[in-house]
């Protein structure tokens, strides 16, 4: 399996910009997780789904963020307008039903300008 | 609520020198328990983990750690410390009745001298 997959890796954009930010889990895993890492907050969860349906989104800092999971094989981040407070690295992961661990994408890392 | 506290967000120690990274945790239920390893500009990887089998756990590149419930800890260790070690190390906890949901520590930059 080539793992969980983030694009893009590298995202540079200007204040006010929208920005998209994908993820691809594990081939049958049922849970996928957004984290941000900046070196203030350290890791933080923003939201996760099982089975496609967002179950805890509390961690999404505003209105702002958005995400969605139109199917198992795919979900987005989407931070719309974007500021620079936002400059962080993202994480996806996902995790199987019966396993304990989750695994980790490659992070996208986003500068907002 | 569960929490995780790493001790020393900065380690250093010298190349074969032993490694001992910190960890204690705060679950209201019998916890999992990760240590997970970050390089420069990586994403998170597994070391090793603890699912309530048994207490020394040993995980990739020669790490392991003891889970000791009398002092809610889960220290990570290595016996001689090797150049390519230097990264972050995070510990998490999870609730294996919650979703699975982990917490992570603030995390430990090890730093290894030659």
């Amino acid at each position: 399996d080539a793992g969980v997959i983030q694009s893009p890796r590298h995202e540079v954009t200007e204040m006010g910009q929208e920005v998209t930010l994908r993820c691809k889990p594990i081939s049958g895993h049922d849970y996928l997780f957004w984290y941000r890492q900046t070196m203030m907050r350290g890791l933080e969860l923003l939201i996760y789904f099982n089975n496609n349906v967002p179950i805890d989104d509390s961690g999404m800092p505003e209105d702002r963020f958005s995400a969605k999971m139109p199917n198992a094989s795919f979900s987005t981040l989407k931070i719309q307008p974007s500021e620079p407070r936002d400059s962080a690295v993202y994480f996806c992961a996902s995790q199987g039903m019966k396993q304990e661990t989750q695994y980790f994408g490659p992070g996208t890392r986003l500068l907002v300008l | 609520a569960q929490s995780v506290t790493q001790l020393g967000s900065h380690v250093s120690v010298s190349e074969g020198a032993l490694v001992l990274l910190r960890c204690n945790y705060s679950s209201s239920v019998p916890p999992y328990l990760f240590w997970y390893v970050q390089y420069p500009n990586q994403g998170l990887q597994l070391l090793l983990k603890y699912t309530s089998a048994a207490t020394l756990v040993k995980g990739i590149n020669g790490f392991e750690a003891e889970f000791k419930k009398s002092e809610t800890s889960f220290h990570l260790t290595k016996p001689s410390a090797h150049m390519s070690d230097a990264a972050e190390y995070f510990c998490a906890v999870s609730d294996p009745n919650a979703g699975n949901m982990l917490t992570f520590g603030g995390g430990t930059r090890l730093m290894v001298k030659p």
